[in-house]
């Protein structure tokens, strides 16, 4: 069966570096999502992205954050700047048959 | 107010039971409601997916939405311990491609 591939699974980070987290949606999807989710805490919708442009965005999502498909198959979240606060799982997600599948996730850890 | 009311627990009970898990929801316009299971340090996999009120099942997996009461529960029957996990609910309004807004999830263990 298809699936959500994420890389890396876990990335450490110094505060106020750039990371990239990478994202290899379902193939034949057109809907693709980030989310995050702090320890211990909810699933928090960060963004949506369809037909190549940023389709939703929830608060969280603000300037520091940016969304990319830079070619056919990938799809990355940029963090421009960490902060301690960055520190979660980053889910990508895509959309297709109704429903939306979640990739295994980054773990992102900001020192 | 929160818009997704999800009782974290723990909640255990003995292998073979019947498992009750339950959301409250405040957004009248959610109209899509998915469960999804959750191990640990892992990504949301999808069990169920309900449009509107109503039931649905699938094998042991059942749920159920009450639009009128917001309120959507999960029952698991013949309950295994590899049904131990955290099992998030998840709704929205858009027919699915919106971002979803999720429950805390429920962690719940399954006692051989």
């Amino acid at each position: 069966e298809p699936e959500v591939t994420q890389t890396p699974s876990h990335q450490v980070t110094q505060m106020g570096q750039e990371v990239i987290l990478r994202c290899v949606p379902i193939s034949n999807h057109l809907y693709f999502y980030w989310y995050r989710q702090i320890l211990g805490q909810k699933v928090e919708f960060l963004v949506s992205f369809y037909n190549n442009e940023i389709s939703e965005k929830s608060e969280i999502f603000d300037d520091q954050f940016s969304v990319e498909r830079p070619d056919g198959s990938n799809f990355t979240l940029k963090i421009r700047s960490t902060k301690l606060e960055d520190s979660a799982m980053y889910f990508c997600a895509s959309w297709g048959t109704n429903r939306q599948f979640f990739g295994p996730g980054t773990r992102l850890t900001v020192l | 107010q929160k818009e997704v009311e999800q009782d974290p627990g723990p909640l255990s009970v003995p292998e073979g039971a019947i498992v009750s898990l339950n959301c409250t929801y405040s957004n009248s316009a959610f109209q899509y409601f998915m469960w999804y299971r959750q191990y640990s340090r892992k990504g949301p996999e999808l069990l169920m997916y309900t449009y509107s009120s109503g039931n649905k099942e699938d094998g042991r997996f059942t749920a159920q939405v009450d639009k009128s009461s917001k309120y959507i529960s999960l029952f698991i029957r013949d309950s295994q311990p590899s049904d131990s996990a955290t099992y998030l609910c998840a709704m929205d309004s858009g027919g699915g491609a919106d971002g979803l807004t999720f429950g805390k999830g429920t962690h719940l263990i399954i006692q051989p």
